[in-house]
């Protein structure tokens, strides 16, 4: 069964240091989305991405994050001058249709 | 107010039992409905849609009310591996954002 997959699960770095998160979409997938939940809290919406750009994002996705496709496997989010808040799992999603389908996720941990 | 407002749980069931789940949301402007499970650590993953006719798969049926702004999930004969958080997700639309409900945790035990 295709999935969605993210690398790394775990990254763990210092604050005010950048770090890019990757995903490999499902191949016939044309919208792609991370989302993010810190831990205990809810799931939620950073941003959307259909035919090379950004369809809708979140008021959380300010100027420190950005997503990027650069080639036409691959779905990033590069997190500049990370923050101790910024630590949360990050989830990225793909779909073709109505169903979203989520990676295992990338667990962010900012000292 | 939140968007998406669930029972925050946890509800502790026996196997077999029946249980219910209910979820409010406030923007009149959503258009499909889920509910999703997560499990420990785990991404969320679809369990089912919700449609203003209700639906059933196995176990489960979920309802809208669209009146009410109410969905509900009601787990029939609950199992052991039911056990994980339940989460009420609302969109506007296809390819929309999806706006996700807090969970009610869900543990069934011998």
């Amino acid at each position: 069964e295709p999935e969605v997959t993210q690398t790394p699960s775990h990254q763990v770095t210092q604050m005010g240091q950048e770090v890019i998160l990757r995903c490999v979409p499902i191949s016939n997938h044309l919208y792609f989305y991370w989302y993010r939940q810190i831990l205990g809290q809810k799931v939620e919406f950073l941003v959307s991405f259909y035919n090379n750009e950004i369809s809708e994002k979140s008021e959380i996705f300010d100027d420190q994050f950005s997503v990027e496709r650069p080639d036409g496997s691959n779905f990033t989010l590069k997190i500049r001058s990370t923050k101790l808040e910024d630590s949360a799992m990050y989830f990225c999603a793909s779909s073709e249709f109505e169903e979203l389908f989520f990676g295992e996720g990338s667990r962010l941990t900012v000292l | 107010r939140k968007e998406v407002e669930q029972d925050p749980g946890p509800f502790n069931v026996p196997e077999g039992a029946t249980v219910a789940f209910n979820c409010t949301y406030s923007n009149s402007a959503s258009q499909s409905f889920f509910w999703y499970r997560q499990d420990c650590r785990k991404e969320p993953k679809l369990l089912m849609s919700v449609y203003s006719s209700g639906n059933e798969d196995g176990r489960f049926t979920a309802q809208l009310n669209r009146a009410s702004q109410y969905i509900s999930l009601l787990i029939r004969d609950s199992k052991l591996s039911d056990s994980a958080t339940y989460l009420c997700v609302c969109t506007t639309g296809t390819a929309s954002k999806l706006t996700f409900g807090t969970g009610t945790r869900l543990q069934v035990t011998l």
